[in-house]
């Protein structure tokens, strides 16, 4: 069954604008990980952030982790037209197995 | 780093046959691979759990009879869908998971396109 659930499903914005995913869970985890795929591809891992972070950050690519409200965002600054792809995040609630979202479907117009 | 490879990329068949997917871990011993689904703009589902040298535990829902899988060797494992029906078309992703790395790592393939006609 689906843990997480990203928000908004269908995001399109213009190079250079930062880009906003929020991903919702319901049951307590051990860490969340977020994922990039472009179209008909496999997953590329992006970040993971364990229960106890709040933030963390990889280059142009933040995620933040709220246990309170069981959700996570994760912020792309200065987006670029290769930013194009679908997110998900994915939560492990201590099976260390991930369990996906639905995704968030991301355009940049160059 | 990392690298899993999934063979064949895409593969169309007729309804009836028999479909084999390989999964490898190029670069390193995965004692734990991952079989996923997933329908268009939908989400990644998992099917199985294979871990080398036992059988592969099935998610819910999942029959056993109908996706066989094999890990054979710590590098390799394979799906078959068995008997296929146009249903069965999805995009098949293996992940694998570093046997000397940490548990909480997967190394996802690029995907296998599989169209039942």
């Amino acid at each position: 069954s689906q843990q997480g659930e990203e928000d908004p499903q269908a995001l399109s914005i213009q190079e250079g604008e930062n880009a906003t995913m929020n991903c919702s869970y319901k049951t307590s985890i051990n860490n969340l990980q977020w994922y990039r795929q472009n179209s008909g591809r496999g997953l590329v891992h992006l970040i993971l952030i364990r229960s106890n972070e709040r933030e963390k950050h990889s280059g142009r690519l933040r995620v933040t982790l709220d246990t309170s409200k069981k959700s996570s965002s994760l912020l792309i600054t200065a987006s670029r037209a290769a930013d194009t792809a679908s997110y998900f995040c994915a939560t492990d609630r201590g099976s260390y197995i991930p369990t996906f979202g639905r995704g968030t479907s991301l355009i940049v117009h160059p | 780093g990392a690298v899993v490879s999934q063979h064949p990329s895409r593969v169309i068949c007729k309804s009836g046959t028999s479909v084999k997917i390989e999964c490898r871990s190029l670069d390193f011993q995965a004692t734990t691979m991952f079989w996923y689904r997933q329908f268009p703009k939908q989400s990644l589902m998992l099917m199985a759990t294979s871990n080398e040298g036992s059988k592969a535990t099935y998610e819910q829902g999942v029959e056993k009879d109908k996706f066989l899988i094999n890990h054979a060797s710590l590098t390799l494992s394979t799906l078959t869908v068995t008997s296929a029906h146009p249903e069965d078309s999805s995009f098949y992703i293996c992940s694998a998971r570093d046997k000397a790395g940490g548990l909480e790592t997967q190394y996802f393939g690029p995907g296998t396109r599989l169209l039942v006609l």
